[in-house]
């Protein structure tokens, strides 16, 4: 089974403060997903990565980098945070670029910024 | 734009009901088609697929059949059970988007004894 880990289930960050959400995937993916889930939004694209050091910019890029320096991880970086970064940020991997493979989900990071 | 509709939820169901939740499309292409299921606390799990038209997917009793004269792909299940409980997610990626999967708002389901 592929697995999805992010580093923090919970956070807590103040307003300001430079911030950093991990992600591991186990199983040789090619790409890689940041989403942020909001209530009555869905989940939105942030960034993605197809490929180690490549990043493309998603929906909802503004506020937000990513960094790929290795296949196996993938960081979002909040550069100064502010309160309406408060969200469920989702992590997600998939094998490759080709449509009909699914994309496997982490557990999740809540994120508050007071 | 591509995009993805879902009814609005919740709904609201007794133990063994039947269930449906309507989902619909608009792509560009021919896009693959997915239900994710996310329960509380945890985060989105795939719980089907269809990648062509007439396909149907089906798991733990779940099914959905891609239907391109309609544009939809609707989730049913004969007998829901209280474990059913959960936000399910209609979604579609088109080829040659770098498989970037594009959700509808997601649909919450309480299924009560």
């Amino acid at each position: 089974d592929v697995k999805v880990t992010q580093s923090s289930r919970y956070l807590v960050k103040r307003t300001g403060e430079k911030v950093f959400l991990e992600c591991v995937q186990d199983m040789d993916h090619e790409n890689m997903f940041w989403y942020r889930q909001d209530p009555g939004l869905g989940l939105r694209l942030i960034y993605f990565s197809y490929d180690v050091k490549m990043k493309e910019k998603g929906d909802i890029p503004e506020g937000y980098s990513v960094s790929r320096e290795k296949k196996e991880r993938f960081s979002l970086i909040l550069e100064s945070a502010s309160t309406n970064q408060t969200s469920m940020y989702l992590c997600a991997s998939s094998l490759t670029a080709r449509s009909n493979q699914p994309q496997h989900f982490g557990d999740g990071t809540r994120l508050s910024i007071l | 734009g591509n995009s993805v509709t879902q009814m609005e939820g919740p709904v609201t169901l007794s133990e063994e009901a039947f269930l449906t939740i309507n989902c619909t499309y608009t792509a560009t292409g021919y896009p693959s088609l997915f239900w994710y299921v996310q329960y509380p606390g945890e985060g989105l799990q795939l719980l089907l697929k269809a990648t062509k038209a007439d396909d149907k997917g089906s798991n733990k009793g779940f099914e959905a059949t891609y239907r391109k004269e309609t544009t939809s792909f609707h989730l049913e299940k004969g007998s829901v059970q209280v474990s059913d409980s959960a936000v399910y997610f209609c979604a579609l990626i088109v080829s040659g988007g770098y498989n970037k999967l594009i959700f509808g708002a997601g649909t919450r389901l309480a299924v009560h004894p």
